[in-house]
């Protein structure tokens, strides 16, 4: 079984300084990961994901993100943030062997304050 | 036009009445979900279907139930809502993974139900 661990619930920051959410996971097997971002009164819409190949891999609105092995991480960064990237964030984890779910982290409230 | 609608977006109702949310998607894609959002768990996955004959429970199936009436279209049933059923409800959908998709999921706006 897989699992996702976001160890941060919520995650006060000032305008313009960088940001860093934190996400682990377990798996017995390989997994693809993904982030995912919720604006208020909106559905989920996935930010990033890492398949394979490089272990920095680039989103939209500035976002990216290191997957580390050896560490189980799955770390979400933005080099500096804006009013707008108030959101929650949810981390996901779908193992390659039959990819048949998508396992989500309990998610982190990201707040951009003035 | 949003490509994985639900409707209705928001529903209040009474412990005991039966409920049907619906999930329609123009994406072309085989693989269907819903999951339920409650604050500070995430979301959990209620049941998934990866084509019209194949209908899975997921984490949380109890109290629920599902029809995939074709390849668009997956709805969920509540067949006698209770308060701990209350809840942001999301449908969700995915192409067959493949090396430059993982299993991506898109989804809807969700619907907000409340029992009371």
């Amino acid at each position: 079984a897989q699992s996702v661990t976001q160890l941060d619930s919520q995650v006060p920051v000032f305008e313009e300084a960088p940001v860093e959410l934190r996400c682990n996971y377990s798996s017995s097997v390989s997994v693809y990961l993904f982030w995912y971002v919720q604006y208020p009164n909106q559905g989920l819409q996935l930010l990033l994901k890492y398949l394979s190949g490089s272990t920095l891999v680039k989103g939209i609105n500035g976002f990216e993100a290191e997957f580390n092995k050896s560490q189980t991480s799955f770390h979400l960064r933005k080099p500096s943030v804006h009013i707008s990237d108030t959101a929650e964030y949810f981390c996901a984890v779908s193992d390659l062997s039959s990819a048949r779910q998508l396992t989500f982290g309990s998610g982190t409230q990201l707040t951009v304050l003035p | 036009d949003a490509d994985v609608t639900q409707t209705p977006r928001n529903r209040i109702t009474k412990t005991g009445k039966r409920i049907m949310l619906e999930c329609s998607q123009t994406k072309g894609h085989d693989r269907m979900y819903w999951y339920r959002q409650d604050p500070g768990l995430g979301l959990r996955l209620i049941y998934y279907s990866f084509d019209v004959k194949d209908i899975n429970k997921g984490e949380i199936s109890d109290g629920y139930s599902v029809s995939r009436q074709a390849q668009a279209k997956f709805s969920l049933s509540l067949e006698s809502a209770i308060p701990n059923q209350t809840a942001l409800y999301f449908c969700a959908t995915s192409d067959r993974p493949t090396s430059g998709s993982g299993n991506e999921q898109f989804f809807g706006p969700g619907t907000r139900l409340t029992v009371l």
